[in-house]
């Protein structure tokens, strides 16, 4: 089966552009979240969705927004791109989601989307 | 609040010798845990989680890490490095919430 699979592996923007990135969970998972790790960090939480609603938002500005499809596939996309945004963002999907899910739906991440900022 | 603190940033063994990766949390509730590996260039993957039914939790690859309440550590460890084990280490809190709080991990160095 396959794993979660992240587009584009690799993006290069300049400062104020926007990007989109993209996410197709594990073939059954309905839910799926997107983590930020900028070098030397571990990752942090950006979003949860789950059955196409949001369901958790981390500590980040309203450039950062996401949607979940019908088929689960999910985009986060980021507006006013600054140099801080530079890192590789990664998307995780599970079987379910909200309160409670980490313990019983542990989450598969993908290779992630290495993302450049100058 | 939840958080989480490895105390190595980067821990140096030789092939074959143990490992211990050292982990202490903080958490309002009780807390759910993991330790997930990440190679270069590739995604998080699961170790290991604390499933509250036993303190110490056997995961892939040989590794196993022990909860202990009174100290607030869940350490990883392994018996005898290999090569491949070469990665970065996080040890991940959840409050019985839907998200994760990562560490900042710590580098795991094996030398022949």
């Amino acid at each position: 089966d396959a794993g979660v699979t992240q587009s584009p592996t690799h993006l290069i923007k300049t400062r104020g552009q926007q990007v989109t990135l993209r996410c197709s969970p594990i073939s059954g998972h309905k839910s799926v979240s997107w983590y930020q790790q900028v070098l030397g960090q571990g990752p942090q939480f950006i979003f949860q969705y789950y059955e196409k609603e949001e369901r958790g938002r981390g500590n980040f500005p309203d450039r950062f927004s996401a949607r979940q499809f019908p088929n689960y596939s999910s985009e986060l996309n980021v507006n006013a791109l600054l140099l801080g945004d530079s890192a590789l963002y990664l998307c995780a999907s599970s079987l379910i989601g909200g309160r409670g899910s980490s313990y019983n739906s542990p989450l598969h991440f993908g290779n992630g989307t290495r993302l450049t900022v100058t | 609040a939840q958080s989480v603190t490895q105390l190595d940033s980067h821990v140096s063994v030789s092939e074959g010798t143990p490992v211990l990766l050292r982990c202490n949390y903080s958490s309002s509730y009780s807390p759910s845990l993991f330790w997930y590996v990440q190679h270069p260039n590739k995604g998080l993957q699961l170790l290991l989680k604390y499933t509250s039914a036993a303190t110490l939790v056997k995961g892939i690859n040989g590794f196993e890490a022990e909860f202990k309440k009174s100290e607030t550590s869940f350490h990883l460890t392994k018996p005898s490095a290999h090569m491949s084990d070469a990665a970065e280490y996080f040890c991940v809190v959840s409050d019985q919430g839907s998200t994760l709080t990562f560490g900042k991990g710590t580098m795991l160095l094996v030398s022949p």
